[in-house]
């Protein structure tokens, strides 16, 4: 069984740097084609992705947010780590992460969509 | 960047084919998926790759894309599908999501 579960403060104060803890089972991100995602969701607002990353150690982000993320992991532990510096009332959400899958055809990855997500954590920022 | 735009509400009869669509350049192009999500719960997959569910997804639940748009539809809607659908697109390997759209059942 896939299962996947968010930890970190719920409280954190402006210009602050949170950290986000991402610990799953029944999977390793070793194997080809894994894949950790985080996305958050403001109350009453839609999802958000922030981050990505896969089997291999690359990493994705999100644009608008890149400056301000760093994604790692530790296969051993089976963890993935989002850091998110100089946090700002805005970023008050729900914070998930999620397993994706990929596969590569014709040398093209094919995305499998985020098939397994965590409960979430909510982080409040507030001074 | 990219944008992926959604109805922000629909509604629709128990019984009846609700039809969520959603928007963006070439979207036809990419793999679509969509995402269930009810009050206070963490979404669902429902269709990833346009139109492949998951397992455990009801078969009323089917999706398409073509062109700039792709959409969710659910056929014999009943009464638990009512929730917040999520399209989601890749671009450039960076995810993208739509607004959402809220679907009644009444």
């Amino acid at each position: 069984q896939v299962t996947l579960r968010e930890s970190g403060p719920a409280l954190v104060k402006p210009t602050q740097t949170v950290t986000l803890t991402c610990t799953f089972s029944g999977f390793s991100l070793s194997t080809f084609g894994m894949c950790i995602n985080w996305v958050r969701q403001p109350p009453g607002q839609a999802l958000e992705w922030l981050a990505l990353i896969d089997w291999d150690d690359d990493k994705f982000y999100n644009t608008s947010l890149k400056t301000r993320l760093t994604i790692s992991k530790d296969t051993s532990k089976n963890q993935v780590v989002l850091t998110m510096n100089n946090m700002d009332r805005v970023d008050t959400a729900t914070y998930f992460c999620t397993r994706m899958r990929v596969s590569l055809v014709g040398g093209v990855f094919h995305y499998y969509g985020m098939d397994v997500w965590g409960q979430g954590t909510t982080v409040t920022v507030s001074s | 960047s990219y944008e992926l735009t959604q109805p922000p509400s629909v509604s629709v009869s128990p019984g009846q084919t609700a039809n969520i669509t959603c928007s963006g350049d070439k979207l036809g192009d990419k793999y679509g998926c969509w995402y269930q999500q009810k009050p206070g719960q963490s979404p669902v997959l429902v269709i990833y790759q346009d139109n492949k569910r998951p397992s455990g997804i009801p078969e009323r639940f089917s999706g398409s894309s073509s062109g700039n748009t792709a959409t969710l539809t659910i056929r014999g809607t009943q009464a638990m599908d009512e929730g917040d659908y999520y399209c989601q697109a890749w671009d450039s390997s960076t995810a993208v999501f739509g607004g959402g759209t809220k679907l009644t059942v009444l």
